[in-house]
């Protein structure tokens, strides 16, 4: 089936540091989505991606759509500790009637004071 | 009400007791969505509600888990004879259309 690769799968950063990660699958998406994942809480959406190549920004967020339509991803800029969670990216796909979304295994972050 | 509620918050069960885990959507979200998160891991989707229409149950693990959503809005997650690898957090998500969701905190479930 359907899966999603998400790398690195956990990182620890110095306040301040910028942060990228990656999602990859190796079928297409009609959209991308970034969601952050905070202790004891449901996955809440930063970005939603929309079209091949677009790139999106929400704040010190920025997230891009690849050009394949097969991955994704996405940059922290100036991180504070408040951008500690866990972030999944998920692919949306075309069902007959509905958008199923796909989850990756999500990556761990961590800002060191 | 203003997000998606989820009920309990925690469950502490017994192996082979049956659980019931319920949601309760965002008002006027017509799709629902029952999620399981084990520990460290991914969301593994379980079963799509939408309106009126069949739900998809292709996410379902075994015959011991089902879920029902009455008159369109609260649903219920039901796992029978509880195990171990059942052991999880249960997320439900709403969303008006089909697809931006919002979650609920979830249930954390775990069987003993």
């Amino acid at each position: 089936g359907q899966q999603l690769n998400q790398s690195p799968q956990s990182m620890f950063i110095q306040e301040g540091e910028d942060v990228s990660m990656n999602c990859t699958s190796s079928s297409i998406f009609n959209t991308w989505l970034w969601y952050k994942q905070e202790p004891g809480e449901g996955p809440v959406l930063l970005i939603a991606l929309y079209k091949a190549g677009e790139l999106t920004s929400n704040g010190r967020l920025t997230a891009q759509f690849g050009i394949t339509r097969k991955d994704s991803f996405l940059n922290i800029s100036a991180s504070i500790p408040s951008d500690v969670g866990i972030y999944f990216c998920a692919g949306q796909v075309r069902k007959t009637s509905y958008d199923k979304v796909i989850f990756g295994p999500g990556t761990s972050l961590s800002v060191i004071p | 009400g203003a997000g998606v509620s989820q009920s309990p918050s925690n469950k502490v069960t017994e192996k082979g007791k049956d659980v019931e885990l319920r949601c309760d959507p965002i008002s006027g979200h017509t799709a629902l969505y029952w999620y399981r998160q084990s520990l460290g891991q991914g969301l593994e989707f379980l079963i799509y509600f939408q309106g009126n229409s069949a739900p998809d149950k292709s996410g379902l693990p075994s015959d011991r888990f089902s879920a029902e959503r009455t008159g369109g809005s609260v649903s219920t997650l039901t796992i029978q004879r509880t195990q171990q690898e059942d052991s999880a957090v249960y997320l439900c998500a709403s969303s008006p259309t089909g697809w931006g969701y919002t979650f609920g905190s979830g249930t954390r479930l775990t069987v003993v």
